[in-house]
């Protein structure tokens, strides 16, 4: 079966615009997590999906950035205004939370900003 | 709140010869613990797990890992190297109970596996 997808592979951006990241999570999975990766940072944590439920903006850095799925199923992670400090790798991962609990990550979207 | 250490950056091994990984967790209650390999340029592949039961847990790719409560340690372990595993390797928590379903990395060890 298909695992989780990310779209773009690879994007690079002026600093100011706006980016949208996509993620596509294994088809039956209730719970979907958006992760960030950077040589400084290390793994951090931004959001997590958890079916119907509100999501868990904990991790989220700024306001600058959001996420949604919609129809618990494909994620959107937006960050508005890019800063140069938002360059980094962006991993999405999905679960079936009961169950399974390990999480199961895309390949990831590189976003340099320039 | 929840954290990992692994405290080898690089671990450099011969062929052949068995490995070792190390991981210390720190987490309110039970964990739940996780070994995840990531090769250059590509996403996070999960190895293995522990979530109850017994303590030698094993996994992909022969890779296998010794929970051991007392000493809050996750190591993950193989007993013949091969040049292939040389990769970067995480280890992961999560707190069993609570709302809270994110996992916390370790800072991840780089392992080189010499021919």
């Amino acid at each position: 079966g298909a695992g989780v997808s990310q779209s773009p592979s690879n994007k690079v951006t002026e600093k100011g615009k706006d980016v949208e990241l996509r993620c596509d999570p294994i088809s039956g999975h209730t719970a979907l997590y958006w992760y960030r990766q950077s040589l400084g940072q290390g793994l951090e944590f931004l959001i997590y999906f958890q079916g119907n439920s509100a999501p868990d903006k904990s991790g989220l850095p700024s306001d600058r950035f959001s996420a949604e799925r919609t129809g618990g199923s494909v994620s959107t992670l937006t960050i508005q205004r890019t800063q140069q400090e938002d360059s980094a790798v962006y991993l999405c991962a999905s679960s079936l939370e009961v169950g399974g609990y390990e999480q199961y990550f895309g390949p990831g979207t590189r976003l340099t900003v320039t | 709140a929840q954290s990992v250490a692994q405290p080898e950056d690089q671990v450099n091994v011969a062929e052949g010869n068995p490995l070792t990984v190390k991981c210390t967790y720190s987490v309110s209650g039970n964990p739940y613990l996780f070994w995840y390999v990531q090769y250059p340029n590509r996403g996070l592949q999960f190895l293995l797990k522990y979530i109850t039961g017994d303590n030698l847990v094993k996994g992909s790719y022969g890779f296998e890992a010794e929970f051991n409560k007392s000493q809050t340690s996750f190591h993950l372990k193989k007993p013949s190297a091969l040049v292939s595993d040389s990769a970067l390797y995480f280890c992961a928590v999560r707190a069993s109970s609570g709302s809270a379903r994110q996992l916390t990395f370790g800072s991840g060890t780089q392992l080189t596996v010499l021919p």
